[in-house]
């Protein structure tokens, strides 16, 4: 059981390029999330998806897109990199909303330069 | 809105010292509570949970008690390990998937 598989690991792009992070889970969770992770401020929010063809926007979704058309898979787009999007990403999966716990990938390091 | 406060790290402690990590929290009806850890370079992973009030979680000598009358979930460890140095997040949930998470403290321990 692979859990939540996140790639690439690590990733340097240009300010203007554009990429997607892949993010897939075999546990048929039908909830998927994305977050950053920036120092001092903890996980935000980017877009979420309550299962497939539906998704929404979190806290900080500009400069990023989703699609949801399985549920398994769960890409996040960054369509012309800034420097401010260098951050850590982590992709996580549950059963529910409520109170099952969140399965977190091991996570992208991406540098804008 | 809904939101989690957590002490600021980081916190240095010595091999068998005891350990709290302090959480608060505000949120609208009647959240889940967590506690996860992040080891260096690794992903989040659930630590303990709590889902309503009253409740203890407890995992690998770590419990925290949710108390809804101080809005509180603080960890608590009674001797802590070098293996346990690590970035500790509380967080909620109260449904719309909508995970709130504390800006995590992290925690060095010394041999």
């Amino acid at each position: 059981n692979a859990g939540v598989t996140q790639t690439p690991k690590f990733q340097v792009l240009k300010t203007g390029q554009s990429m997607t992070l892949q993010c897939a889970q075999d546990m048929n969770h039908e909830y998927m999330s994305w977050y950053r992770q920036d120092p001092g401020m903890g996980l935000r929010l980017i877009h979420y998806s309550v299962g497939a063809g539906i998704t929404d926007q979190g806290e900080v979704p500009n400069g990023y897109n989703v699609s949801r058309s399985t549920t398994e898979d769960f890409p996040l787009r960054l369509l012309s990199a800034a420097p401010s999007q260098t951050s850590v990403y982590f992709c996580a999966s549950s059963w529910d909303s409520l109170n099952t716990e969140a399965f977190f990938g091991q996570g992208t390091r991406l540098t804008v330069v | 809105g809904n939101s989690v406060t957590q002490m600021e790290g980081p916190v240095t402690l010595s091999e068998e010292a005891f350990l709290t990590i302090n959480c608060t929290y505000t949120a609208t009806g009647y959240p889940s509570l967590f506690w996860y850890v992040q080891y260096p370079g690794e992903g989040l992973q659930l630590l303990l949970k709590a889902t309503k009030a009253d409740d203890k979680g407890s995992n690998k000598g770590f419990e925290a008690t949710y108390r809804k009358e101080t809005t509180s979930f603080h960890l608590e460890k009674g001797s802590v390990q070098v293996s346990d140095s690590a970035v500790y997040f509380c967080a909620l949930t109260t449904g719309g998937f909508k995970t709130i998470f504390g800006a995590g403290t992290r925690l060095f321990v010394k041999a």
